[in-house]
Formats: C-alpha cells, sequence, structure tokens
C-alpha cells in the first residue's frame, strides 16, 4: 500500500542553523502537505504543495515538490527556538497519508 | 483554537475496558478523521467519515469502531482495551469535499491511558 517515509526522524541543531526534513512516497501524489506539531500540542496546517516542480516560501521556511511527485521537502532558515516541534509531511494518494514526522529541537 | 473539540482531554482506564471518545468538527465541516498518535508509531490513520458515512479506513482494529451522527460530531468507541492502546487521539475535520484533500483541522487530542 501507500507509503510515506520521512527523514531524519530527530534533529537537533544550533539556533541559526538550517533544518531539512525529507519526505518520500512510494507512490505518485495528488498533493503534499505540511503540518507542525508542538510539543504537547496538535498538528497544525503549514501548507499544501499540488503542482509537479512547485516551491512556496512562509518566511524562513520554504516547501518544494519533486518534479515526479513522490518527494518533499521542508527547509527552514536560521531556525530559531520557537521553530521546536515536529513537522510531519501527508501525502495525498489514494487518502491522506502522514510520514512519522521529524522532530526538531534547537538550542540557544 | 482549530475550532475542533474533543472530550475528554484525558481519559485514564483499566485493560478489559471500553471508552467513548467524543469530537464535534468545526462548523460546516462534513468530514470527520479519527488518528492515533503514539511514540513508536507516529499519526496513524484510523477511518474518516463524510456526512454520516464511512468513507476511507486505515488501521482500524477490530476492537475499534466510529459513527459520525446527523449533527456532523463523531465518537470513537475503543473496546477491549489493552495496554498498548494507550495512546493520544486526535480527531481532524476537512471543509465539504469527500476525499481527504484540503487541510485537515485537528482538535487538541484526547490523550487515553489503559493501566
Amino acid at each position: 500500500g501507500q507509503q510515506v517515509m520521512q527523514i531524519p526522524q530527530y534533529q537537533h541543531v544550533q539556533e541559526g542553523e538550517d533544518f531539512t526534513t525529507y519526505c518520500n512516497s512510494s507512490t505518485t501524489l495528488s498533493n503534499i502537505q505540511w503540518y507542525k506539531q508542538r510539543p504537547g500540542g496538535h498538528p497544525v496546517f503549514l501548507i499544501q504543495l499540488v503542482k509537479s516542480g512547485e516551491v512556496k516560501k512562509q518566511k524562513r521556511l520554504t516547501f518544494q515538490f519533486g518534479e515526479a511527485k513522490k518527494n518533499s521537502s521542508l527547509h527552514i532558515t536560521a531556525t530559531q527556538t520557537t521553530d521546536v516541534g515536529t513537522y510531519f509531511c501527508a501525502g495525498r494518494g489514494t487518502a491522506l497519508i502522514f510520514g512519522k514526522g521529524t522532530t526538531l529541537s534547537v538550542s540557544s | 483554537d482549530s475550532g475542533v473539540t474533543q472530550t475528554p482531554k484525558h481519559l485514564i482506564t483499566a485493560t478489559g475496558q471500553r471508552v467513548t471518545l467524543r469530537c464535534s468538527p468545526r462548523s460546516g465541516d462534513l468530514s470527520v478523521y479519527w488518528y492515533q498518535q503514539s511514540l513508536d508509531q507516529g499519526l496513524q490513520f484510523l477511518i474518516q467519515y463524510y456526512n454520516g458515512e464511512e468513507r476511507a479506513k486505515g488501521n482500524i482494529l477490530e476492537r475499534f469502531s466510529a459513527q459520525q451522527f446527523p449533527d456532523l460530531h463523531s465518537e470513537l468507541n475503543l473496546s477491549s482495551l489493552e495496554l498498548g492502546d494507550s495512546a493520544l487521539y486526535f480527531c481532524a475535520s476537512s471543509g465539504p469535499g469527500q476525499g481527504a484533500e484540503g487541510t485537515q483541522y485537528f482538535g487538541p487530542g484526547t490523550r487515553l491511558t489503559v493501566l
């Protein structure tokens, strides 16, 4: 069945360093969504990518959707302590399947 | 605040028992999704309802069942509980589309502890 893999599982960075998480699907996706879950909170929608090769930016966050629509990445430039949390990708094929997430910790 | 409400916030029960988790979607949303989140399994999709009907099924155990009522609130019933069922259970809702399309808005979750 459809699987969405996300790496790395954990990432620790110093404040100011960049961070990237990668998402790979076993099947071609209709779209991909990204969510952020703060510690003790619930997943919150960040963005949706639909087109092949699409790149979207939200301030320091850059989201990319691969040309084959099977992979995606989230890049954070100059991380801040407010960026801590778990970032999930969710790929839509026949259903919306969440990756296991990348947990980001940031030390100041 | 996502507009999705879940009750109770915490639930502690014993093995073998049965519990019911409740979810009210955002106003106007017809789809409700249930997810189980545990430390080692991430966010596992359980089931989706659309306007009262089951739309999609994920990794939901036979001991678990759900329904969506005419007022669109949903309940997740967990029976014959086992220690491994301890997890955070999220409900999410989305807009009028029938599929898992568009943004999903998550509720605050119910933390279930089975002793």
